[in-house]
């Protein structure tokens, strides 16, 4: 089975720019979790989505935002994009919500300029 | 509440050695504990995870024990291998949701 893609891996924007992340699970897979990983401030959850549905949502500003689509593939937005956003995000995708394996992808890395 | 707390932030082992890595919670609620492994330029990787009504669990090289009285659980890498040589992150979640809280994460380090 492949595993669970991100695209595009490696982005950079300037300030005030908004951004789209995408994520694909691993075949199979509905339960899509993003998160944001900084030197400083480690993993931090962003957003947890099943079958379309927001179940779960982390301490981030509403800029952040996020959606999943039918066939359990996510998108990530962020709108006016702040220096302190530069980061690694990451998806990850389990096959429910019941407190399963959580499998990562390689993530994106997002620098803001 | 929501705080898992790992210890140590770096650790440097020879080769055969067993780096052990310690992560404590406060939330009783917490009812999933993975431990992941992350290479750099690498997103994390499931190493192996355990329930609290399990003391340890082993596969492979891996071992996980866990304390519910002492809400502590660990992560102790036997025969460790330069190829062992990353960062390590412990995490919880409870019932009913996949949001992971991890640890600040333990930089290995495994000497030939």
């Amino acid at each position: 089975k492949a595993g669970v893609t991100q695209t595009p891996r490696y982005l950079i924007k300037t300030r005030g720019q908004q951004v789209t992340l995408s994520c694909s699970p691993i075949s199979g897979h509905r339960s899509v979790s993003w998160y944001q990983q900084t030197p400083g401030q480690g993993l931090q959850f962003l957003f947890e989505y099943f079958s379309e549905t927001q179940r779960n949502k982390g301490n981030f500003p509403g800029r952040f935002s996020g959606r999943q689509f039918s066939n359990s593939r996510s998108e990530m937005n962020v709108s006016t994009l702040e220096l302190g956003d530069s980061a690694l995000y990451l998806c990850a995708s389990s096959l429910s919500v019941v407190s399963s394996e959580q499998y990562f992808g390689p993530g994106t890395r997002l620098t803001v300029t | 509440q929501q705080q898992v707390k790992q210890s140590p932030q770096s650790l440097i082992v020879q080769k055969g050695g067993i780096p052990i890595i310690n992560c404590a919670y406060e939330n009783t609620a917490f009812d999933y504990f993975p431990w992941y492994q992350q290479f750099p330029g690498k997103g994390p990787a499931l190493l192996i995870a355990i329930r609290p009504d399990v003391s340890e669990k082993k596969e492979g090289r891996f071992t996980i024990s866990f304390n519910k009285s002492a809400k502590q659980f660990s992560l102790h890498i036997m025969d460790s291998q330069p190829g062992d040589s990353a960062t390590y992150f412990c995490a919880a979640s409870m019932g009913g949701s996949e949001k992971l809280v991890f640890g600040k994460g333990t930089k290995l380090t495994v000497n030939p």
